[in-house]
């Protein structure tokens, strides 16, 4: 099956932006959606398709793919934002795979 | 606005089998628009996508897991289960049941349950 690779963690100061990104084959055929979680509790959709947020999210989340990777930026990061972001994509079979997390600080 | 719910016993011996069963309120599991999908969580760990089933009870399971996992669905009381037989240690974690959207080719989970402690002890 495909994996998903992301950084383990990620700092970025306060107002600043910061980008985390997704890297694996099936991101060449498929879009990227992108999880929020917060200690505790469930993960929460931040991103999905070529760039789009469901209702709720702050416009500062936004997210691109180029070739195998797919990246979500947050500009202007916020103290709430702080947070473990996951990446998910399907692969040819119908499998899905989450990227390995990513754990953002915001300083 | 959909509401998930998980629930099922928090705790099962080793070799066991676990149950775990998602109400679904505030939409129709019968919706064919969605894919109705358990997702677990180790302790301190990533996300690993377990499988999801369609309200025609059409199953699509993750690979590593698929010799022991069984989803299925009862529209009639708009909910969907999780069985997963022959339990160890590595199974224990929070598992979460959620919705599925396959958007004209993006697909996305876009309402989970709070999600539930599944420890498997003796």
């Amino acid at each position: 099956s495909s994996e998903l690779t992301q950084d383990p963690a990620v700092s970025v100061a306060l107002g600043q932006t910061v980008r985390i990104t997704c890297q694996g084959d099936s991101l060449r055929s498929y879009y990227a959606s992108w999880y929020q979680q917060k200690p505790g509790q469930a993960p929460v959709l931040v991103i999905y398709g070529k760039n789009n947020r469901p209702s709720g999210i702050p416009d500062r989340f936004s997210g691109s793919s180029s070739g195998n990777t797919a990246s979500l930026t947050i500009t202007g990061a916020q103290a709430e934002d702080e947070a473990d972001y996951y990446c998910n994509s399907r692969d040819s079979s119908g499998n899905h795979v989450f990227g390995g997390g990513t754990k953002l600080t915001v300083l | 606005q959909v509401q998930l719910q998980e629930s099922g016993p928090g705790l099962v011996k080793p070799s066991q089998t676990l149950s775990l069963t998602c109400t679904v309120s505030g939409g129709s599991i019968s919706s064919g628009d969605y894919y109705w999908s358990w997702i677990r969580q180790p302790p301190g760990k990533g996300l690993e996508w377990i499988g999801y089933i369609y309200y025609s009870g059409s199953t699509y399971y993750n690979p590593s897991l698929k010799s022991r996992v069984t989803i299925s669905v009862d529209t009639s009381k708009n909910q969907f289960s999780l069985k997963l037989s022959s339990v160890t240690a590595a199974d224990t974690a929070v598992y979460y049941c959620a919705r599925a959207h396959d958007d004209y080719g993006d697909f996305y989970f876009d309402y989970w349950g709070q999600g539930t402690l599944v420890t498997v002890s003796s």
